[in-house]
């Protein structure tokens, strides 16, 4: 079975600083998907960045960027120039290729130091 | 937009009671999904539908049932409540019918706060 490790349960960053996430997983799979999704205080769960396993490029959105490492199956997510807004649970999910089933990360709650 | 609506923020039931959680999506997604969520253990998937009257067991689907008669609207049923059922339910809706289209985004819906005591 597929499983999804974050080992940070909670990090913390000044304003405009750069802060990185980590997750792990295990799967035998070689074609799969993964993502990084935030759930703000009290607000609805939304996803910030997804990887297809198949690319070898890192994703980015913004001030948010990924470091896909395939063979160490590692997962970690940056955030630059961090803000207020960016406060949040952040959890890292996996899919497998031709499986309706995202498998979710006990999550890192990330708090901004002004 | 995409808007994904639970029928309630929170929810105090008794135990034994049956209990009824809505979820409501307006893109006419053919996936949706039922997760709760605890601290410490993420979200895990209960059940999904993937078409009308279709359904299928995620992780922990003891003590649940589905109900999904119309595509927009997808049920989560708790026949007997119970204490260990107090958590945080999410609803998502998909995208997508057949084949794989996993970069597609699940949208969640705000969450209901089930107490049961």
């Amino acid at each position: 079975a597929q499983t999804v490790t974050q080992s940070q349960p909670e990090m913390s960053v000044q304003e405009a600083e750069t802060v990185t996430l980590s997750c792990t997983y295990d799967t035998s799979e070689s074609d799969y998907y993964l993502f990084w999704y935030k759930q703000p205080p009290s607000r609805q769960m939304i996803l910030v960045i997804r990887q297809e396993a198949y690319k070898q490029q890192n994703a980015t959105e913004n001030r948010f960027s990924v470091n896909f490492q395939k063979a160490a199956k590692s997962f970690s997510l940056k955030i630059s120039d961090s803000q207020l807004g960016d406060a949040a649970m952040y959890f890292c999910a996996y899919k497998r290729f031709g499986n309706e089933k995202l498998t979710f990360g006990t999550g890192t709650r990330l708090t901004i130091i002004p | 937009d995409v808007k994904v609506t639970q029928s309630s923020r929170y929810l105090v039931k008794r135990t034994g009671e049956k209990v009824f959680l809505e979820c409501v999506q307006d893109m006419d997604h053919e996936n949706m999904f039922w997760y709760r969520q605890d601290p410490g253990l993420g979200l895990r998937l209960i059940y999904f539908s993937y078409d009308v009257k279709m359904k299928e067991k995620g992780d922990i689907p003891e003590g649940y049932s589905v109900s999904r008669e119309k595509k927009e609207r997808f049920s989560l049923i708790l026949e007997s409540a119970s204490t260990n059922q107090t958590s945080m339910y999410l609803c998502a809706s998909r995208a997508g019918t057949s084949g794989d289209i996993g970069s597609y985004e699940q949208y969640f819906g705000p969450g209901t706060r089930l107490t049961v005591t």
